[in-house]
């Protein structure tokens, strides 16, 4: 069974560009959580979808939005990005109807933003 | 809103056994997350607890009082391999779904 993945593992971008990830859940998970992890802040939620729909979403401004596509795939994108928007892009799926509903997480798109 | 609780970093010793604190506050609760993130990878699922006492899985046991607002995860005979971070999540009662980490403490084995 595949587990998360994610595109681009890495990528660089300047100040002001804007960038997208995507993230593919197991197959049969229809929850996708993003989160962004930094040095300073650890794993900070960022965004929930669950068929097609955010159902939660964490502190950030909303230059920070995200989408679901009907195969649960799903994609965040970051608009005028600054310096501070450098970190690790974690995705993560989960199936809660069964088990503890924990979240298996894909190895994350690491940003750098110059 | 959700806090959570855990010390920075941590240092034990291999054969040894260590315990990794966290409290909690939120506005509510639906069980508790401890995850496992070696360094440059995802992290990794260790342990669930939502109701009150001990979950032992292997080497790894979690432990949890919900009216403390406090878990602990042991560890027992460390292995080199165990050096890692160690996250602990929290996930909320009226949004199921949305789990939140703490910043995480490291600990490093030493031989």
């Amino acid at each position: 069974k595949a587990g998360v993945t994610q595109t681009p593992r890495y990528l660089i971008k300047t100040r002001g560009q804007q960038v997208t990830l995507s993230c593919s859940p197991i197959s049969g998970h229809r929850s996708v959580s993003w989160y962004q992890q930094t040095p300073g802040q650890g794993l900070q939620f960022l965004f929930e979808y669950f068929s097609e729909t955010q159902r939660n979403k964490g502190n950030f401004p909303g230059r920070f939005s995200g989408r679901q596509f009907s195969n649960s795939r799903s994609e965040m994108n970051v608009s005028t990005l600054e310096l501070g928007d450098s970190a690790l892009y974690l995705c993560a799926s989960t199936r809660r109807d069964i088990g503890t509903g924990e979240l298996f997480f894909g190895e994350g798109s690491r940003l750098t933003v110059l | 809103g959700q806090n959570i609780d855990q010390p920075t970093e941590m240092t034990a010793t291999e054969g040894a056994i260590v315990q990794i604190n966290c409290t909690y506050q939120t506005s509510g609760f639906n069980g508790l997350f401890w995850y496992q993130q070696h360094a440059g990878e995802a992290p990794t699922f260790l342990s669930y607890n939502v109701l009150d006492g001990l979950e032992e899985k292997g080497r790894f046991s979690s432990f949890l009082s919900r009216s403390k607002g406090y878990s602990y995860l042991l560890l027992k005979e460390l292995q080199m391999k165990d050096s890692a971070s160690y996250l602990c999540a929290v996930r909320d009662l009226g949004s199921a779904s949305k789990i939140i980490f703490g910043s995480g403490t490291r600990l490093s084995i030493r031989p």
